[in-house]
């Protein structure tokens, strides 16, 4: 079936750390979006990359979709980035809907 | 340029209770989305809207969940009656269209809770 895996599914930083969050997919897609999500469920838009790569501040993202994963990279890392990072992607076949994946929690201590 | 709006943000409500979540998305978009967010979980799509016109509502348990976009604005999306399962976060989105090729855009969300 269609999946959407996110590793790793917890990840604590220390305050100015880097990290990466991966997210491998099934098939051939024509939407992905990183998502963040707030403490108060707030779904943040991040970045929508099917393909390419894009950078917004300290965080870049990247999407190989011939290879079916995208990755995303948190530079120089502060408290505030703690939450939940969700990758979400679109299928050809699958009409407009995002299949999310389980996401990472990420702490990030002072 | 206004995000989606939802409301109410928080609801408790009975099991067997009915309850009522409502959508206005952004200025534009055609296609509008409702989806289920069950703690510790990502969202799955509930239904899917393009105007005023179901695309898809495979995933809609449809002998107690029903929702409509009369107009082809806002959305409301009801619950009866309601079950300790429904229990989640009902996010609304919107798109320009709904070929999955455009960003989607959340509201807050509602957090529901029934007891």
């Amino acid at each position: 079936g269609i999946q959407v895996e996110q590793s790793p599914p917890d990840l604590i930083l220390q305050e100015g750390a880097n990290s990466t969050l991966r997210c491998n997919f099934s098939d051939s897609v024509n939407n992905l979006q990183w998502f963040h999500q707030n403490p108060w469920g707030q779904l943040i838009n991040l970045f929508y990359i099917p393909s390419g790569t894009k950078q917004n501040g300290r965080l870049s993202a990247t999407t190989v979709a011939t290879e079916r994963y995208s990755l995303l990279y948190i530079s120089s890392s502060q408290t505030t980035d703690s939450g939940v990072y969700f990758c979400a992607v679109g299928y050809y076949n699958q009409g407009g809907k995002l299949i999310f994946g389980q996401g990472t929690e990420l702490s990030v201590k002072p | 340029e206004a995000g989606v709006a939802q409301s109410p943000r928080y609801k408790i409500i009975e099991k067997r209770q009915s309850v009522a979540f409502w959508c206005n998305p952004i200025s534009g978009h055609a296609t509008l989305y409702w989806y289920q967010q069950i703690l510790g979980q990502g969202p799955k799509l509930l239904i899917q809207f393009q105007n005023n016109g179901v695309v898809d509502d495979s995933q809609l348990p449809k002998d107690r969940f029903s929702a409509e976009r009369l107009k082809g604005v806002d959305s409301t999306l009801k619950i009866q009656p309601a079950k300790l399962e429904d229990s989640a976060v009902y996010l609304c989105a919107s798109s320009l269209v709904g070929s999955g090729a455009y960003e989607q855009y959340f509201g807050p969300g509602t957090r529901l809770t029934v007891t």
